[in-house]
């Protein structure tokens, strides 16, 4: 079990450019999650995949934020345009099953400056 | 909407100590389920404990134990003699039946043990 694992670990951008975030999950796990992390706050839930499907987005991801997961295996997440409010810990797990628990990466860090 | 409440932000203890971090939830929900998470400071949020609503029975895993309480929708958690290995940030949160894993999670409490 190699666990599930997220690059770059943190990143630094000025606001207005565009970042990328990728995630790859635990091989055989169908499902695949993005949550944010604000400093001192729960993660949120943003949106989840089955498989390639993106099933479920939260109201906190707007237009500015993408999220794919082409072959059903590894996913990223693109933010155009940042901004600062945009600075967090961008969470990603995964789960075998919808009832299975969820397993989480360390994360990306991203600082919009 | 659920919300998950843990109105602790930080609490220290002293190693071997019993430590207790409350967590009050809200759901109009008859079906959900509860968990707990422990975000270390290395940052991966690390599964503690699922429950769904129809099992009230406490349960125990080693030095942890929780406690639903339906009346009161809580969900307490606690570790008992506590070691400096446990200092993380712990989080509550809840799903609604169906909601496959799209948590809402509490604000989290900091626990710090000092040996």
């Amino acid at each position: 079990d190699t666990g599930v694992s997220q690059d770059p670990r943190h990143k630094i951008t000025k606001r207005g450019q565009n970042v990328t975030f990728r995630c790859d999950p635990i091989s055989e796990h169908n499902r695949l999650y993005w949550y944010r992390q604000t400093l001192g706050q729960g993660p949120e839930f943003l949106t989840y995949f089955q498989n390639e499907a993106q099933l479920e987005k939260s109201r906190l991801l707007s237009d500015r934020f993408s999220a794919e997961r082409p072959k059903g295996s590894f996913s990223t997440l693109e933010i155009q345009r940042t901004e600062q409010g945009d600075s967090a810990m961008y969470l990603c797990a995964s789960s075998l099953t919808a009832n299975s628990p969820l397993h989480f990466g360390n994360g990306t860090r991203l600082t919009v400056t | 909407a659920q919300k998950v409440t843990q109105a602790q932000t930080e609490i220290s203890v002293v190693e071997k100590e019993d430590v207790t971090l409350d967590c009050v939830y809200e759901t109009r929900d008859t079906t959900y389920y509860l968990f707990w998470y422990k975000q270390p400071p290395s940052g991966e949020l690390v599964f503690l404990i699922r429950r769904n609503s129809f099992d009230e029975q406490n349960e125990i895993s080693g030095r942890y134990s929780w406690n639903f309480q339906k009346s009161t929708s809580s969900f307490n958690f606690t570790i008992t003699a506590s070691q400096v290995v446990d200092s993380a940030v712990y989080f509550c949160a809840s799903e609604t039946n169906n909601a496959g894993n799209m948590l809402t999670f509490g604000g989290g409490t900091r626990l710090m043990v000092k040996p």
